[in-house]
């Protein structure tokens, strides 16, 4: 099955700047998922992005699928942004397979 | 406003109960999902499910038993669990497989 490493494992940040997080995975996929879990548990889909450049507000992402990685950014980042960040590609139409998160952390 | 709505928030039980958790969504969706997010590990998908019909199952220990009556609600069933099975289940939906999927708020599960 796809493998997906994501980086960093943990990020702090004040509030203000801006931040990178990374995706590799180990195949090619048709499905690339990006996510926000915030302190409370709640999932929220920031982006559908199996290839390209997406941006909502200060996040963008970009998936270069044929160098199997895909990239968050976080501009101006703000205190709500805390929280993990899954990365999860897919193979198979239905089966998306989470990597282990960025932790950020956003302090004022 | 989050249109997957998962009942109950929280559930605790021992081990020798049976009881069944609700997910339902609001969103016309036609695929649905059960997931299982423990301490530490990635998140498991368990189940898929696509125009009411079980597409995928993903090696779920049988104690674990899913039912979709209908496009919009999903269950879980639970008997006979194993303290390694307290974690939060969380449920998902898309319009189709392989569109953007959107989750519940979860159903946090303890296991005495």
């Amino acid at each position: 099955g796809i493998q997906v490493e994501q980086s960093p494992p943990d990020l702090i940040l004040q509030e203000g700047a801006n931040s990178t997080l990374r995706c590799n995975f180990s195949d090619s996929v048709n499905n690339l998922q990006w996510f926000h879990q915030n302190p409370w548990g709640q999932l929220i889909n920031l982006f559908y992005i199996p290839s390209g450049t997406k941006q909502n507000g200060r996040l963008s992402a970009t998936t270069v699928a044929t160098e199997r990685y895909s990239l968050l950014y976080i501009s101006s980042s703000q205190t709500t942004d805390s929280g993990v960040y899954f990365c999860a590609p897919g193979g198979g139409f239905q089966k998306l397979v989470f990597g282990t998160g960025t932790r950020l952390l956003v302090s004022p | 406003e989050t249109g997957v709505t998962q009942t109950p928030r929280h559930l605790v039980m021992g081990m020798t109960n049976k009881k069944s958790l609700k997910c339902e969504q609001h969103l016309g969706h036609n695929a649905m999902y059960w997931y299982k997010q423990s301490a530490k590990k990635p998140l498991e998908l368990m189940f898929v499910y696509s125009l009411e019909e079980r597409v995928e199952n993903n090696s779920v220990p049988s104690r674990f038993s899913p039912e979709c009556p209908n496009s919009s609600h999903l269950f879980l069933h639970l008997h006979t669990l194993q303290p390694e099975d307290s974690a939060l289940y969380l449920c998902a939906s898309s319009q189709f497989l392989d569109q953007p999927q959107h989750f519940g708020d979860g159903t946090r599960l303890s296991i005495l």
